[in-house]
C-alpha cells in the first residue's frame, strides 16, 4: 500500500507571495491532516479535512486555509507569505480521523518552505 | 490550553543504556496518547500509542511506555537502546471532547554513541 506523498517537497518563497501545498492520503483514508513543524516547537495541528469538510481547526491566522477534494486529496494554501511561516509542513492521513477513538494518523515526508 | 510537556530537548546515551524519555499533558478529560519517532531524513513514524486497557503498552523495536493516569504522564522506555535509535521522539496526545486535536510535545532529540 503506498504511503501518504506531499508535493513538492521543497519551495522557496519570497515574503508576501502565496504558496500551494499538496497532499495524496494513503488509498481509503477519508481524513486528512496538516502540521506545521519548527525546531524546538514540535508540531502545531492546522486543520483536518473529513469527506471535504473541514472539521477541526487550529489556532493559526486565516492566512493559511486548505481544502480537500472528492478523491481525499488535500491542499494547504498560504497566503501573504511571512519570515514566520518557514517550517515543514506535514500531512497526515487517517481512515477516521481524529474523532475516530482508535484511529491512527500516517505521516507524509513533509514539505520544506523556506520563505525569503 | 491542552499542553504536552517532553523533559528534555536533548538526551545522549551510549549503546546499550536504559531509556526513559518523559512526557506531562496537562488535559483532565479522556486522551489517546502516542509516541512518533523522527530517524533522521524520514517522516514521522508511529511507536506505539494507548487508547484504553492495559496501561503498559508495547511497541516496535523494543519500545514500550506506560500510562500513569493519577500523573498524566506517559513515559517512554527501552531497556538497551543501540545506535540506530538515534532519532527524535515526539509525544502526543489527542484530546477526545468537542475539539479533537493532537497536541504534540517539542521532541527530544535522542543521540547515541556507538
Amino acid at each position: 500500500k503506498a504511503g501518504v506523498t506531499q508535493t513538492p517537497r521543497y519551495l522557496i518563497k519570497t515574503r508576501g507571495q502565496q504558496v500551494t501545498l499538496s497532499c495524496s492520503p494513503i488509498s481509503g483514508h477519508r481524513s486528512v491532516s496538516w502540521y506545521q513543524q519548527t525546531p524546538g516547537q514540535g508540531l502545531q495541528f492546522l486543520f483536518e479535512y473529513f469527506s471535504e469538510t473541514q472539521r477541526n481547526k487550529g489556532n493559526f491566522p486565516g492566512r493559511f486555509s486548505g481544502r480537500q477534494f472528492s478523491n481525499s486529496r488535500s491542499e494547504m494554501n498560504v497566503s501573504t507569505l511571512e519570515l514566520g511561516d518557514s517550517a515543514l509542513y506535514l500531512c497526515a492521513s487517517s481512515f477516521f480521523g481524529l474523532q475516530g477513538g482508535t484511529d491512527t494518523q500516517y505521516f507524509g515526508p513533509g514539505t520544506r518552505l523556506t520563505v525569503l | 490550553a491542552q499542553s504536552v510537556s517532553q523533559h528534555n530537548h536533548h538526551v545522549i546515551l551510549s549503546e546499550a543504556a536504559s531509556l526513559e524519555l518523559g512526557c506531562n499533558y496537562s488535559y483532565g478529560g479522556t486522551v489517546n496518547l502516542f509516541w512518533y519517532v523522527q530517524y533522521p531524513g524520514q517522516h514521522l513514524q508511529l511507536l506505539l500509542k494507548y487508547f484504553s486497557g492495559d496501561p503498559l503498552v508495547k511497541g516496535i523495536k523494543g519500545f514500550e511506555a506506560e500510562f500513569i493516569k493519577s500523573k498524566f504522564s506517559f513515559n517512554l522506555r527501552k531497556p538497551s537502546v543501540q545506535w540506530s535509535d538515534t532519532a527524535e521522539y515526539f509525544c502526543a496526545v489527542r484530546t477526545m471532547d468537542s475539539n479533537y486535536q493532537l497536541i504534540w510535545g517539542a521532541g527530544t532529540k535522542l543521540i547515541i554513541k556507538p
